[in-house]
């Protein structure tokens, strides 16, 4: 059983294309998160979810746009891509949003935009 | 926002040799977390340790809360070790992980 799974695992698209990345966690857990890491593999927070709601957004272009129809789901659309946002998304859950608790990362998603 | 450091930046083991990986962080947090990145780019959960010492076979984790560093032991190399080791930490209040530039370890058979 997956814990948090994600899909695709691989994107590659064009310039100018909108994509969505799919996220599911089956851990039960009360919120979610989303993260970029960049060609150097620094890994950096973009939105936290927690009970669908929408609690940071951390000065991520408004291209970006998180939806989380239910606790178990948090996806991300991206409009009008940039070679710029070629990275590897990362989704994660934890239990709730206090900090005291683990966070369980996702496969990846590796975007490629040429 | 909070700083974490690791050191060092890069590590060659031979096969069967013990290391030590260190992170430093700026500030108190209530959540401290290790992962290993392998070649194909899956984080895996190594230890939830905000303070305290943990074991996990070869593997074995020291969080000083206090004097705000964490150390993670690895054992007996092997080359499935390979990768980059993370430190993450999180704050009360924070809502994210804040990650560590990591440590890229190659074992070398």
């Amino acid at each position: 059983d997956t814990a948090v799974s994600q899909t695709p695992k691989y994107l590659v698209t064009q310039m100018g294309n909108d994509k969505s990345i799919k996220c599911e966690q089956n851990l039960g857990h009360d919120t979610m998160y989303w993260y970029k890491q960049d060609s150097k593999k620094f890994l950096k927070i973009m939105f936290s979810y927690n009970n669908k709601e929408l609690i940071i957004n951390e000065t991520v272009p408004n291209r970006f746009s998180p939806k989380s129809p239910d606790k178990a789901h948090l996806n991300l659309h991206i409009n009008s891509l940039e070679l710029g946002d070629s990275a590897v998304y990362f989704c994660a859950s934890s239990q709730d949003e206090t900090g005291t608790y683990e966070q369980y990362f996702g496969p990846g998603t590796r975007l490629t935009v040429t | 926002g909070i700083q974490v450091e690791q050191s060092p930046p890069d590590l060659i083991l031979q096969e069967g040799a013990n290391s030590t990986l260190r992170c430093n962080f700026s500030d108190s947090v209530n959540n401290l977390q290790w992962f290993h990145q392998n070649p194909w780019g899956q984080l895996i959960n190594l230890f939830y340790i905000p303070s305290g010492t943990k074991q996990n076979g070869r593997l074995s984790a020291t969080t000083v809360a206090t004097e705000r560093y964490s150390l993670l032991y690895i054992s007996s190399s092997q080359t499935t070790d390979s990768g980059v080791y993370f430190c993450a930490v999180e704050q009360p209040n924070d809502y994210k992980l804040s990650f560590g530039a990591g440590t890229t370890v190659t074992v070398r058979a």
